[in-house]
């Protein structure tokens, strides 16, 4: 089982809607997670992290751990054509290396 | 000036070709990183410098070779490359490499491989 998973997409949305990227994990031991958005041609650049469960908030970004589940969000509220970009989680391990999932392409349509 | 710089930004190779890429950090950090990213993949460590101290090799292969000078600057030599080598080959540094923090990336260097 991979240590981390997301869903590639394509995810194609329109100017103004909510959305929600998600990543799996396999160790309930994983407390640091991080979301990093990486633009076109572009390199990654770090957008939020939290740490064991519960909710963080930054302006329009909500990024949200369920331990329980195993499952770690970011939410996008009132999208915007400049958040098209790819999406990445990342998760650090138990050995202290940090896992990155395949990342998710959003597109926002205006 | 950004944090980390890479150069060249694009690089086309043949197979016999030896070519090397080349990241530049200006934040002051400890450690140094090689990733590879392709399309549809997570993003894959190949190679972390401490403190100009190879930590790290993930299993990858010896046509593949790093060089760090010094803490500021990391190099990547590539010879006799496959054409499944072609990806976007990313530098990032950290402040630390145990516990590793914040990652900060470079744009990458495109590698294509004829």
């Amino acid at each position: 089982q991979k240590e981390v998973e997301q869903d590639p997409g394509p995810l194609s949305v329109p100017e103004g809607a909510i959305v929600s990227l998600n990543c799996t994990y396999s160790n309930s031991a994983f407390q640091y997670f991080m979301w990093y958005r990486q633009y076109s041609r572009k390199g990654p650049e770090l957008l939020m992290y939290t740490y064991s469960s519960g909710n963080k908030e930054d302006g329009r970004f909500t990024a949200q751990v369920d331990k329980s589940s195993k499952y770690i969000s970011l939410f996008i509220r009132d999208s915007q054509p400049s958040d098209s970009a790819t999406y990445l989680c990342a998760i650090f391990n138990q050995g202290g290396k940090l896992i990155f999932g395949q990342g998710t392409e959003l597109s926002v349509k205006p | 000036e950004t944090g980390v710089t890479q150069t060249p930004r694009h690089l086309v190779m043949g197979m016999t070709n030896k070519k090397s890429l080349k990241c530049e950090q200006h934040l002051g950090h400890n450690a140094m990183y090689w990733y590879k990213q392709s399309a549809k993949k997570p993003l894959e460590l190949m190679f972390v410098y401490s403190l100009e101290e190879r930590v790290e090799n993930n299993s990858v292969p010896s046509r593949f070779s790093p060089e760090c000078p010094n803490s500021s600057h990391l190099f990547l030599h590539l010879h006799t490359l496959q054409p499944e080598d072609s990806a976007l080959y990313l530098c990032a540094s950290s402040q630390n490499h145990r516990p590793q923090g914040e990652l900060f990336f470079g744009e990458g260097s495109r590698l294509t491989v004829l």
